[in-house]
């Protein structure tokens, strides 16, 4: 079956403009997750949506940074007027609601010039 | 303090070494813990879950001590394809992954 899908594959863009980053989960995983992987780190939680329920948005790192899911399936992770160190992997999972397993799609890498 | 901690590594092993993965914890109200793998340049995938009891799956042992807020992963008989980095993921809300600990089995 499918599995996680995420594009681009890779993004690269210049400093001050705005980028938007898609993913589409497994169908019927309610549960959808953003992280973002700096070069030779961990992953570091960004958004976490579930459901009907309001996102957790806790780890969103500066108010450039957003997320939309619309009708419970795909999200958009939109980054306005990029900088330097935005440049990452970025990725997403999803899963069933909360305590069953992640599935991550490829990710999206981002490079900011 | 990180909610989740890891030996930074990297590991260097010959095959058919044991190796051992600690992991620590700072939320004593964690529910779940896993251990995830990730290859260079590819997505995390779920190697298994920690249960309280501790567990086996082939090569891999996996046990928690949840008054010590520790976890484990154990590898027996390595082999050159368990090179991978190896993230230990505890879930008490969301998921938190750690920095993880790279392993590379050499010939």
């Amino acid at each position: 079956g499918a599995g996680v899908s995420q594009s681009p594959s890779n993004k690269v863009t210049e400093k001050g403009k705005d980028v938007e980053l898609r993913c589409d989960p497994i169908s019927g995983h309610t549960a959808l997750y953003w992280y973002r992987q700096s070069l030779g780190q961990g992953l570091e939680f960004l958004i976490y949506f579930q459901g009907n329920s309001a996102p957790d948005k806790s780890g969103l790192p500066s108010d450039r940074f957003s997320a939309e899911r619309t009708g419970g399936s795909v999200s958009t992770l939109t980054i306005q007027r990029t900088q330097q160190e935005d440049s990452a992997v970025y990725l997403c999972a999803s899963s069933l609601p909360f305590l069953y397993t992640q599935y991550f799609g490829p990710g999206t890498r981002l490079t900011v010039l | 303090r990180k909610e989740v901690e890891q030996d930074p590594g990297p590991f260097n092993v010959p095959e058919g070494a044991t190796v051992a993965f600690n992991c620590t914890y700072s939320n004593s109200a964690s529910q779940s813990f896993f251990w995830y793998r990730q290859d260079c340049r590819k997505e995390p995938k779920l190697l298994m879950s920690v249960y309280s009891s501790g567990n086996e799956d082939g090569r891999f042992t996996a046990q928690l001590n949840r008054a010590s807020q520790y976890i484990s992963l154990l590898i027996r008989d390595s082999k050159l394809s368990d090179s991978a980095t190896y993230l230990c993921v505890v879930q008490g809300g969301k998921l938190i992954f750690g920095q993880g600990t790279e392993l590379s089995v050499k010939p």
